[in-house]
């Protein structure tokens, strides 16, 4: 079946810091690929998406690259701010079992928190 | 910006009543979604509907019912609250089952 797995949390950086999030993901067929961010009391945004290898996703200073080859999609970002604090969520979509019924697969999420 | 709406926001109510969560998009979504998000922030689909009079339980089993009589509305009702559903229940939508969803801003359920 189809699973995502980030890395665990909490992140706790420094303004300004370079933030790095894991995520890697097993899938059948041609998964398009996800990250969304939940703020606190809110609900989940999509930060950014990717459809095809290679292809980079990008909004906010964020960037993810779908590699196919290492089965990853890592989020990234050069600078982060306070602002930025909040849940972040790797997904994909793949068909199930049989080649349909696509459903969203969610990793755990990471918690990152951003210290002034 | 996203035009999905969830009420109440936040809504405490004692065991054994019957509540209803309303969701409803503007968007001309077929396809919409329930989630249910435990404490840990992980999140679990529980019921999930391609298009009107169609529903489908999800990955997580679930005591809720839900109906889907109008493309916009999609209501999650639970017959007998229990402490068990104290949760944070998501609302989404899509246009196609392979593209991104939609998120409502989530209903924080409390059961005392």
């Amino acid at each position: 079946g189809n699973s995502v797995t980030q890395m665990e949390g909490p992140v706790t950086l420094s303004e300004e810091a370079f933030l790095t999030i894991n995520c890697t993901y097993t899938a059948t067929g041609y998964p398009s690929l996800f990250w969304y961010v939940q703020y606190p009391g809110e609900g989940l945004q999509l930060l950014l998406k990717a459809t095809k290898a290679d292809d980079k996703g990008s909004n906010k200073g964020f960037e993810a690259t779908y590699r196919k080859e290492t089965t990853s999609f890592h989020l990234e970002k050069g600078s982060v701010q306070v602002s930025d604090s909040a849940v972040y969520f790797c997904a994909l979509t793949s068909p199930g079992s049989g080649g349909s019924n696509y459903k969203l697969t969610f990793g755990k999420g990471t918690l990152l928190t951003v210290n002034p | 910006e996203a035009d999905i709406y969830q009420t109440p926001r936040y809504l405490v109510i004692g065991t054994g009543k019957k509540i209803t969560l309303e969701c409803s998009q503007t968007m001309g979504h077929d396809k919409m979604y329930w989630y249910q998000q435990d404490p840990g922030m992980e999140l679990h689909l529980i019921h999930y509907s391609y298009g009107v009079n169609s529903t489908e339980k999800g990955d997580l089993s679930s005591e809720s019912t839900v109906s889907r009589i109008r493309t916009e509305h999609f209501p999650l009702t639970l017959e007998s609250a229990r402490p068990s559903h104290t949760s944070q229940y998501l609302c989404a939508s899509s246009r196609d089952p392979r593209a991104e969803q939609y998120f409502g801003p989530g209903t924080r359920l409390t059961v005392t």
